[in-house]
Order: C-alpha cells, then sequence, then structure tokens
C-alpha cells in the first residue's frame, strides 16, 4: 500500500498571504490528523477529520482551517500567514473509529517570509 | 489537558550497547501510548505502541514497558545499531482513530557511536 502523501513538499510564502496544504492518507484510512512540528514547540495537534467532519482541534487560532473530501483526501488551510507559521505540517493517517495507530506522512515544510 | 514529558532531550550510547528513553504523562484517562522515530527529512514513524490493558510489548530489539500507577511508559532499544540513530518521540492519547490528537514528548536524539 502506499502511506500517506503530501503536497507540496516545500512551500516559501509571504507575511499576510494563505495557504493550503494537501493530504491523500493511506487507501482505505478515513480518518485524517494534522500537527505542526517546530523546534520550539515540537509536535502539535492541530485538528482531526473523520468521514469529512471535524472531530476534534487543538489549540490553534481560527486562521487555521482544514476539510475532508469524500474521498478523505484533506486539505488545511492557513489564513493571513506570521513569521511564526514557519513549520514542518504533517499530515497522519489512520484506518477508523476503532483504531488508535496513526501514520505519518513526509510533511510539507512551509517558510514565511 | 494532556502533557507528556519525555527524558533524556539527548543519548549517545556505543553500538551494540542498549538505549532507553523514558516518559511521564498527566492524564490517567490516556490508554494508548505509541512511539515514533524520526530521521532527518522524513514523518514520524511508528515503531511500536502499547496499549492501557498491557504491560510490555516486544518487538525483535524494541520494546516498550507502561506503568500506569506510575504513569509512565519506557522505550527499550537492545544491540543498538547505527541506523537506530534518529530522534525519538513518545505520544499518548485517550481516543480512537486520532480523534483526541496525540500529544508529543520533546523529542530524544539519540546517537549511536561506532
Amino acid at each position: 500500500k502506499a502511506g500517506v502523501t503530501q503536497t507540496p513538499r516545500y512551500l516559501i510564502k509571504t507575511r499576510g498571504q494563505q495557504v493550503t496544504l494537501s493530504c491523500s492518507p493511506i487507501s482505505g484510512h478515513r480518518s485524517v490528523s494534522w500537527y505542526q512540528q517546530t523546534p520550539g514547540q515540537g509536535l502539535q495537534f492541530l485538528f482531526e477529520y473523520f468521514s469529512e467532519t471535524q472531530r476534534n482541534k487543538g489549540n490553534f487560532p481560527g486562521r487555521f482551517s482544514g476539510r475532508q473530501f469524500s474521498n478523505s483526501r484533506s486539505e488545511m488551510n492557513v489564513s493571513t500567514l506570521e513569521l511564526g507559521d514557519s513549520a514542518l505540517y504533517l499530515c497522519a493517517s489512520s484506518p477508523g473509529l476503532a483504531e488508535y495507530e496513526q501514520y505519518f506522512g513526509p510533511g510539507t515544510r512551509l517558510t514565511v517570509t | 489537558g494532556e502533557n507528556v514529558e519525555q527524558h533524556p532531550s539527548t543519548l549517545s550510547v556505543q553500538e551494540g550497547d542498549s538505549a532507553v528513553i523514558k516518559c511521564t504523562y498527566s492524564d490517567s484517562a490516556s490508554n494508548y501510548f505509541p512511539w515514533y522515530k524520526q530521521e532527518l527529512g522524513k514523518g514520524p514513524q511508528l515503531i511500536i505502541d502499547i496499549r492501557s490493558n498491557v504491560g510490555e510489548k516486544k518487538d525483535q530489539r524494541i520494546a516498550v514497558t507502561l506503568n500506569k500507577t506510575a504513569k509512565h511508559f519506557s522505550l527499550h532499544i537492545t544491540e543498538t545499531q547505527p541506523e537506530d540513530s534518529a530522534v525519538y518521540f513518545c505520544a499518548a492519547s485517550k481516543g480512537g482513530g486520532g480523534a483526541d490528537g496525540l500529544t508529543f514528548g520533546k523529542g530524544t536524539h539519540l546517537i549511536i557511536q561506532p
């Protein structure tokens, strides 16, 4: 089975712009979670989607949003980018409600200048 | 919310020796404890996990132990090899399917000295 794929792998944006990142989960997986990884804060949970519904959200401002499509692919959007949004954004997929294991993609490296 | 502490932040061991990384968690409702290995330029890779109804789990050279009473869990790597060099993260959660999100420790940089 192919793993979790994320596009693009690298992005450079300017403060104030917005960005959309994409994630395709492992085939058959219905849950997609997003995490932010920075040297200072480590890995932090952003939100999780299952069957196109957001089930949980971490402690991030409303500028961070996401959605999931009927084929389980997911996108996350960050509006009005700030320098502090520079990070590795990771997507993880899980088979479903009763399954605990999460499998991560390679991430999208976002740099805000 | 949940808080996960991980120690040490850096661990250097001789090739062939054992390595132990320890984590503590704060929320007694947490019931799932995975360990991830992250190599440079890659996403975290799930290497082993344990649920709260089990005290120990082993997979070849890797083992994880869980003490629910003390709220701590540990990763043990025996007969370390150069390819074990990476950053290791522990995590905790209390939901299935990722619903509750994983709370991660800050990571341990494991260095295997030849």
